[in-house]
């Protein structure tokens, strides 16, 4: 069964400090890996993908995540933060095995303090 | 650009009552997928419909159904509301269904038990 970790509850980054939110993975089957953001009672607006090809993936807004086969992860960065990015992050995944069920992380809310 | 359109956006419920939701996709897209955030938590997958077929069910209750339609927009039945229901119910939408496209998030529909 595929399932997914972002094993921080909170991210507090100065602005202008480079940002990482963690994402691991755990899939049967080729993975499709996905970030999206949350502002608070908004729906889930969608960041960057990774299907296959180049492991680093560039997104909306600045940010952009690297993709390791290796260590199953699909970290979230970006090189200098925004107090306007303060918001909540959803690692998602979906097995490229079969099915077209998504599933999220926990979530990980991203502070950052001007 | 046309996002994914719901309705209603805020419903307030009584314990027994029944709720439908509906889900008005972008455009030309043919998957509709439901999800349901409770507080604080990510949101879980209920169910997806690719060209008004079901394609994929996750944990929805069988109190819950849904279809989608032929002009593509989705409806969530719910029956037997019961307290635990309460919570954000996002519809998402995507142009195929291979596994990597992206699916894109309408508002929410915020849905309160009594």
């Amino acid at each position: 069964a595929q399932s997914v970790a972002q094993p921080e509850d909170q991210v507090n980054v100065a602005e202008g400090n480079p940002l990482t939110v963690k994402c691991t993975y755990s899939v049967s089957g080729n993975p499709y890996l996905f970030w999206y953001v949350q502002y608070p009672n908004r729906g889930l607006q969608f960041l960057l993908k990774y299907i296959t090809g180049d492991n680093l993936v560039k997104g909306s807004y600045g940010f952009e995540a690297e993709f390791n086969k290796s260590q199953t992860s699909f970290h979230l960065k970006k090189p200098s933060a925004l107090v306007s990015d303060s918001a909540l992050y959803f690692c998602a995944v979906r097995d490229g095995a079969g099915g077209f069920k998504t599933i999220f992380g926990a979530g990980t809310r991203l502070f950052v303090k001007a | 650009a046309a996002g994914v359109i719901q309705s209603p956006r805020h419903l307030i419920k009584e314990k027994r009552e029944t709720a439908t939701l509906k889900c008005y996709p972008i455009p030309r897209h043919d998957t509709v997928y439901w999800y349901q955030q409770g507080p604080g938590q990510d949101p879980q997958f209920l169910i997806s419909f690719y060209e008004k077929m079901q394609s994929d069910k996750g944990s929805i209750p069988d109190r819950f159904s849904a279809q989608q339609f032929s002009d593509y927009h989705s409806e969530l039945n719910m029956s037997s509301l019961e307290l635990g229901d309460s919570a954000l119910y996002f519809c998402a939408s995507s142009l195929g269904l291979a596994g990597g496209e992206t699916q894109y998030f309408g508002p929410g529909t915020r849905l309160l038990v009594l």
